[in-house]
Formats: C-alpha cells, sequence, structure tokens
C-alpha cells in the first residue's frame, strides 16, 4: 500500500512564526501536492511538484512556498504565519501515468494558528 | 478542468443501496471520472475511477451513461462506517491537478 505520512497531526503557532509542514512518501512518486481545506470551501490546491526541484504554483500559492530536495518529501513552508491560514493541511503523491492517475493522500495536518 | 455538481447531502439506512450521482456536463473526451471518500480528520481516498459504462470494485460501482455527461456511484449495503464525504472529480488525471467540489456528505443512520 502505498503511504503518504505527514510530519504532525496537529499543530499549534502563533502569528509571525515560521512554520514548516513536512511529507513523505514511500512509492516513488513523480508528483506531489499540498493541499489546505476548510469548511465550506472544500480542497484547494496550494503548491505541486511534478519533479525533484520542481513546482508550480496551484490556485491558493500567497503566503506558502515549497521545497522538494529529494524525490520522496515535499515540504510547505509558512513564511509568516497568519490566523487566516489556521487551517486543514493535506498532503498527496501520485505517479504520472496514462490517463488514470490517482492520488493518496496522507492523514493531515491541522494547523491553529494564534 | 470539468466542473461537477453533485448534491449536498444524503441520508440512508444501514443495508440500503446508496447511489450518488454527479453531473459533469462538460467532460472532455480524455477525461477520466474518479470518486474519492473522505472521513472526518483524514485525508480523501480513492475509491474508483471509470471512463465509460461500468466498473465495479469490492467497494462500490461506477455506472457512467453513454454521453458521460453523469456518473453515479453505487454503494451496496451501506453501513454506519460509510458516513463521509464523496467527491466526484474529471479530468485528465495527467500531471494531477484535481478540483475537489463540495462533495456529497453521506449520513447513514442505524
Amino acid at each position: 500500500d502505498v503511504k503518504v505520512t505527514q510530519s504532525s497531526r496537529y499543530l499549534v503557532k502563533r502569528t509571525g512564526e515560521k512554520v514548516f509542514l513536512e511529507c513523505v512518501q514511500d512509492m516513488d512518486h513523480e508528483n506531489m501536492f499540498w493541499y489546505r481545506q476548510d469548511p465550506g470551501l472544500g480542497l484547494r490546491l496550494i503548491y505541486f511538484s511534478y519533479d525533484v526541484k520542481m513546482k508550480e504554483k496551484g490556485d491558493i500559492p500567497e503566503g506558502y512556498s515549497v521545497s522538494r530536495e529529494k524525490k520522496e518529501r515535499f515540504s510547505l513552508i509558512l513564511e509568516s504565519a497568519s490566523t487566516n491560514q489556521t487551517s486543514m493541511y493535506l498532503c498527496a503523491s501520485s505517479s504520472s501515468g496514462q490517463g488514470k492517475e490517482t492520488q493518496y493522500f496522507g492523514p493531515g495536518t491541522r494547523l491553529l494558528v494564534l | 478542468l470539468a466542473k461537477t455538481t453533485q448534491p449536498i447531502s444524503m441520508d440512508s439506512y444501514e443495508g440500503q443501496e446508496v447511489n450518488i450521482t454527479c453531473s459533469h456536463n462538460n467532460i472532455a473526451t480524455n477525461d477520466y471520472i474518479t470518486w474519492y471518500q473522505q472521513f472526518p480528520s483524514q485525508g480523501p481516498r480513492f475509491i474508483i475511477q471509470g471512463y465509460k459504462t461500468k466498473v465495479t470494485n469490492e467497494v462500490a460501482s461506477l455506472f457512467i451513461p453513454a454521453d458521460r455527461k453523469s456518473s453515479t456511484l453505487s454503494l451496496p449495503r451501506v453501513s454506519l462506517s460509510d458516513t463521509a464525504v464523496y467527491y466526484c472529480l474529471v479530468g485528465p488525471n495527467q500531471g494531477g491537478k484535481l478540483i475537489f467540489g463540495q462533495g456529497t456528505e453521506l449520513s447513514v443512520k442505524p
């Protein structure tokens, strides 16, 4: 089974702090994604990466950056956390296929910014 | 990416068959239809994927009519543990950008 793990299930940070959310997948997937999920807004894509050291902006990249130094690891960085970044953050990975790609999600990190 | 429309919520009872329909009028020729399930405080989980006609696995069936403008996820004999949000997604699924809509919140009652 594909396993996607996230460094923390719950995190509490203060406004202005730099926050790192780590995601690791064990299936040698090329693609990795960061989403945030908020009530009434569904899942929204923040950033994704097709390969090591490559990144693409999703729908809501403002206030976030990412790092992919190794294939299995994709980090989401909140440079200066703000209260409106309180959310559930979900990491996913997938393998580039022939039109039948499936994303595998981690358990999520619930971040509270005070 | 094609937009999808599905009911916001549905109620059912244990043992019943549940059918959740998704509309995707703008589906493109190379688009697949994929359904995910999400339990509270967990990430979405892939359930089933199809292109046309019918697909069945150990969890669900997916019915897709010839025009592919809609699809129906069928859950046989639901149990309380099937209470979750179900998302219908349509896309080429290459390079991974998925658009999640609001999903259908299924509540299974005893």
